[in-house]
């Protein structure tokens, strides 16, 4: 059964830090891997799609990397701002493409 | 840019009350979603539609439960009766097809409260 997790839950960094959030999953049989923004009380914004046959992807100051045999992505933010401050999910698609997520990280950006 | 909408966007209702959801996701998109999200948790998948019949409700507490999409465009859920483990956010997402390579679009969701 497949399973996401995203170390750290929280993370909080001074303004202008570059910065990494990590993903993990458990079976490296999937279809692709999403990361997506959350405010709160707010719906899901996605940021970056990376097929299984990609290593990166890349948007802006966004750049989400995967390493399909070691189950593993990363989502570097660079010169981050206040208003990167969200929680940070990633959802992988497994082989019966079905999403299946992480709980997040809930990133603070300090001024 | 096309969005995916919902409504109501906050709702708060007493435990044993009826609530109902109301989606309308992207034009042209086949697949319709509906899930559930408790606080500091990934959403959960409840329904998936592929146009107007459900591909997939494993995950849904059929006894409360109940979604439709009867015309394949737009798509209610309803929690008939609502106990307090049900407040949540409910995100409703589309996609192209239940495979597009492009993910899933999701609009701003519906927030929940049981008293």
């Amino acid at each position: 059964k497949q399973e996401v997790t995203q170390i750290p839950a929280a993370l909080s960094v001074p303004e202008g830090e570059n910065l990494v959030l990590n993903c993990s999953f458990t079976d490296s049989a999937i279809y692709n891997l999403q990361w997506f923004r959350q405010d709160p009380g707010k719906g899901l914004t996605s940021l970056l799609l990376i097929q299984s046959s990609q290593r990166e992807q890349t948007s802006g100051r966004l750049n989400a990397s995967l390493d399909k045999s070691s189950g593993r992505s990363t989502l570097y933010i660079a010169a981050s701002q206040p208003g990167d401050s969200a929680t940070y999910l990633c959802a992988v698609r497994d082989s019966n493409y079905q999403l299946i997520w992480g709980a997040g990280t809930k990133l603070i950006i300090k001024p | 840019e096309a969005e995916v909408a919902q409504s109501p966007r906050y709702k708060i209702t007493e435990k044993s009350q009826a609530v109902a959801f109301w989606c309308d996701p992207i034009s042209g998109h086949a697949t319709l979603y509906w899930y559930r999200q408790i606080l500091g948790q990934g959403p959960e998948l409840l329904v998936q539609f592929q146009d107007e019949s459900v591909v997939d409700d494993s995950q849904l507490p059929k006894d409360r439960f109940s979604a439709e999409r009867l015309k394949g465009v737009d798509s209610t859920l309803k929690i008939q009766p609502a106990e307090l483990g049900d407040s949540a956010m409910y995100l409703c997402a589309s996609s192209l097809l239940a495979q597009a390579p492009g993910g899933q679009y999701f609009g701003p969701g519906t927030r929940l409260t049981v008293l």
